[in-house]
């Protein structure tokens, strides 16, 4: 079983709606990260985050120590934010990142 | 200006290969990582190097040998390369331990290597 679990692994929304993704781990860590992944491959850091909630743009990151929880919000989708997004938890003090599995997001028209 | 660049951006080599992949941060960052992405996009660090010393190293085969010359490069090289090895491998970097986003990581681009 994967330290790091997100939910779903595939997301299909119209564009506006608002979507939710989710990830639970396992682990003590000192920070969660949230990365996207365009259909082109390359990687974009989105959010770091430690405690509470984070917002840039359309984007709400959430955390939840206890529980061991975090999720993505994107409010107004539109169809260019159609990636993976990608949980990533770190442990330790040596920088190391383990990531889940990934969410796949389409947006439609 | 590209914060994270890696070359080449695509890699076809044949099984027992010797390859490189270089990258370079003009980042000012402490810290460079590898991660080898499979083929169900699952992403997992190999290795990492802060100011030019080794602090990560995953159960990764030693046919690849990461050297980093200085702390704005960190090449990987493989070793009687292997179908095995085909994936795409991302070099990030962070500005390491102490300071204070220590971990958000900056990506390059990627570079998908295929072993045919």
């Amino acid at each position: 079983k994967n330290e790091v679990e997100q939910s779903p692994q595939n997301l299909t929304a119209q564009e506006g709606e608002f979507i939710t993704i989710n990830c639970s781990y396992s682990v003590g860590i000192s920070a969660l990260h949230w990365l996207q992944q365009h259909p082109g491959g390359g990687i974009v850091s989105l959010f770091m985050l430690s405690s509470g909630k984070k917002k840039h743009g359309r984007l709400i990151a959430t955390i939840n120590i206890q529980e061991k929880h975090s999720s993505l919000h994107i409010t107004a989708s539109h169809p260019r934010d159609s990636a993976v997004y990608i949980c990533a938890v770190q442990t330790g003090t040596a920088s190391k990142l383990t990531f889940g599995t990934g969410t796949r997001l389409q947006v439609t028209l | 200006d590209t914060a994270v660049s890696q070359t080449p951006k695509y890699l076809v080599t044949q099984m027992g290969n010797d390859k490189s992949i270089k990258c370079e941060q003009n980042l000012g960052h402490d810290t460079m990582y590898w991660y080898k992405q499979d083929s169900k996009k699952f992403l997992k660090i190999m290795f990492s190097y802060n100011n030019k010393e080794l602090i990560i190293n995953e159960t990764v085969p030693n046919r690849f040998s990461p050297k980093s010359p200085d702390k704005a490069h960190l090449n990987l090289h493989i070793n009687s390369l292997e179908l095995g090895d085909s994936a795409v491998y991302f070099c990030a970097s962070s500005q390491g331990p102490g300071r204070p986003r220590s971990t958000e990581a900056f990506f390059g681009q990627g570079t998908r290597l295929t072993v045919v």
